[in-house]
Parts: C-alpha cells; structure tokens; sequence
C-alpha cells in the first residue's frame, strides 16, 4: 500500500530537550516536504526536498533541520524546542506536478506539544 | 508571491442542501489546484485536483470543483451535503518552484445541521 508514515503520531516534551520526527515513504517520491499546520494559517512549508542531499529551507524554517540521506526518509529535527512550535506537523511526498494525474500524499501527522 | 484565499472561515449548511466553498488563488503561471479535506484529529485527504484541460473537475464524495481563469478561483460544490461531509477543507496550488510546494488557504470548516 502507498503510504507516507510518521512517527510518532502524539508527543509531549519539554522546551530545549532534542526530537527528531520521522518521516519514510514507499513510492520512490523525489520530492518531499514538512508542513506546520496552526489554526487560521492553513499549512506552511517548513522545508523540502527535490531528492537525495537536496534540501531547501521553506516559508517557516526557523527552529528546524532536515536531512534526507535516504530516498524514502526525510526526518524532522528540531536541535531546542520551544513553545512556538507547538503545532501539528506533516510530512508530504510527491512525484513533480509536471507528471499529469499525480499528487502529494500526506503522513497521517505528528502532534507537537512543548512545554 | 502564491496566494491562496478562502473567505468563509465557518459554512453551516443544513443536511441535503448544496454546498459552495470558495477559494481564490495567485499564481503566474498555469496554477496545479488541488482541495483536501481534514476529518477532526485526521490527516488530510486529497478530494480532486486540476492540472488542465476540462475546466470541471469530478473528484470522490460527490464533490466537483470548477477553474475560472478569469476569476482566479476554484471553487468547491457538492449537490446534496450528507453529515459525514462536516470537517475542514483546504484549497491549495502547487508550485513547482519550490520543491513542489503548496500553498494552502487558512481553511473553512463546514458544519452540517440536521
């Protein structure tokens, strides 16, 4: 089954305390993204990348790092969380938009709490 | 810069009677459209999108969504609401610039009343 899996779906840590979020996909995807989604704002691109060591900061990247040695997997870093990124993360996969009939396939999300 | 805007926050529409969402959008380019939709506490799911071609696009759950490159929208119907439809919707465009990004609107959230 095409899937886009993150882990863990819920956490709760503490400001400063390290997380990193996973993210793998089974659909050889060149591309992939993180989103934040906040109530009233909709979802904002955090980073993305166009493939293997490729990555590019997004619209709100302050806070976070990625890396992507991997095809499939695209973790999310943040090295000092702080409250402000309390939210609701997504991963994101996709062939090029240029392909006709494709589309972004969504992990099922990660909801953020730091306290 | 992208842009996509969805004016109505909240709709309540009652069970059986249609439904229109709006959403205006800014791009230069030919736009890739696409709507999602949230259920509360859910991933987002993909309703139908646009990339050429016919102008009226059918996707699952009985929703349709129609391009209007002279209005800049692309606007969300459905002819006879069910409860099951209540949840955030999410127009977006996709922008190839950035690693095929998508700028997404702040969403509306439908509720359906019996």
């Amino acid at each position: 089954e095409a899937q886009v899996t993150q882990n863990p779906r819920y956490l709760i840590t503490v400001t400063g305390k390290k997380l990193t979020v996973t993210c793998s996909q089974n659909m050889n995807h060149e591309y992939m993204s993180w989103y934040r989604q906040d109530p009233g704002l909709g979802l904002r691109q955090i980073y993305y990348s166009m493939n293997v060591e490729v990555t590019d900061k997004g619209d709100v990247p302050e806070g976070y790092k990625v890396s992507r040695k991997e095809k499939r997997n695209f973790p999310l870093i943040l090295e000092s969380p702080s409250p402000n990124q309390t939210s609701l993360y997504f991963c994101a996969s996709s062939f090029s938009f240029r392909q006709s009939n494709t589309e972004a396939f969504f992990g099922q999300g990660t909801r953020l709490t730091v306290v | 810069a992208q842009s996509v805007t969805q004016p109505d926050i909240h709709i309540t529409v009652s069970e059986g009677a249609s439904l229109e969402l709006r959403c205006n959008y800014s791009y230069g380019a030919t736009p890739y459209l696409f709507w999602y939709v949230q259920s509360p506490g859910q991933g987002l799911q993909l309703l139908l999108k646009y990339f050429s071609g016919d102008t009226l696009v059918q996707g699952i759950k009985g929703f349709e969504a129609e391009f209007k490159r002279s209005q800049s929208s692309f606007n969300l119907r459905k002819p006879s609401v069910h409860w099951s439809d209540a949840a955030e919707y999410f127009c977006a465009v996709g922008d190839l610039e950035y690693g095929n990004k998508l700028v997404f609107g702040a969403g509306t959230i439908l509720r359906v009343k019996s």
